[in-house]
């Protein structure tokens, strides 16, 4: 079975424009999860979707927003960049309901870097 | 609120030397507790999982944790550490709320390091 693969790896954008990253969870998984991670803050959660609806959202300003597809797919979008937005975007899946359904799995994660 | 603590942020043992990385949490309920590892440039890879019954859990690469509730502690072990196993380690609990949501608080890491 596939891995949750995440796309793009690397970014690279200015101060003020607009990202959208996107994420594949693993097949028959139905809730992506988004966490940031920064040296600073470490690791901290930012939305989890499931059945394309919005289920839980970490402590983030409105500039962070998703969705999720019927696919299952989620992006995540992130609004007039600042520098502290700079991080590693992690995307992880799990199939609630299952056995083994509290699991996360997460993908390889996003590098952005905001100049 | 869910806390995790990692007292220890880099650790440096010997390669063969046992290993013991601590992790503390704070949770109001019975906690869903997690061990991830990372690679430099990599995402989390789960090393082991703790949701119920015995306390004592196996994991991969040779790694287990123990839960001691009384303790409120999650603390990671392996009896001979290699090489490979230099990562940063990132202890987790779960929170698993009405309607299956998830999220996970993770503590800061232990960043890890293994001489030849």
């Amino acid at each position: 079975k596939a891995g949750v693969t995440q796309t793009p790896r690397y970014l690279i954008k200015t101060r003020g424009q607009q990202v959208t990253l996107s994420c594949s969870p693993i097949s028959g998984h139905r809730s992506v999860s988004w966490y940031q991670q920064t040296p600073g803050q470490g690791l901290q959660f930012l939305f989890e979707y499931f059945s394309e609806t919005q289920r839980n959202k970490g402590n983030f300003p409105g500039r962070f927003s998703g969705r999720q597809f019927s696919n299952s797919r989620s992006e995540m979008n992130v609004s007039t960049l600042e520098l502290g937005d700079s991080a590693l975007y992690l995307c992880a899946s799990s199939s609630p309901g299952t056995s083994g359904g509290h699991e996360q799995f997460f993908g390889p994660g996003t590098r952005l870097t905001v100049l | 609120a869910q806390s995790v603590t990692q007292p220890d942020i880099h650790i440096t043992v010997s390669e063969g030397a046992s290993l013991e990385l601590r992790c503390n949490y704070s949770y109001g309920a019975t906690p869903y507790l997690f061990w991830y590892v990372q690679s430099p440039g990599q995402g989390l890879q789960l090393l082991l999982k703790y949701f119920s019954g015995d306390t004592l859990v196996q994991g991969i690469k040779g790694f287990e944790a123990e839960f001691k509730r009384s303790q409120s502690s999650f603390n990671l072990r392996k009896p001979s550490v290699h090489w490979s196993d230099a990562a940063e380690y990132f202890c987790a609990v779960g929170r698993i709320s009405s309607g299956s949501a998830r999220q996970l608080t993770f503590g800061s890491g232990t960043q890890l390091t293994v001489l030849p």
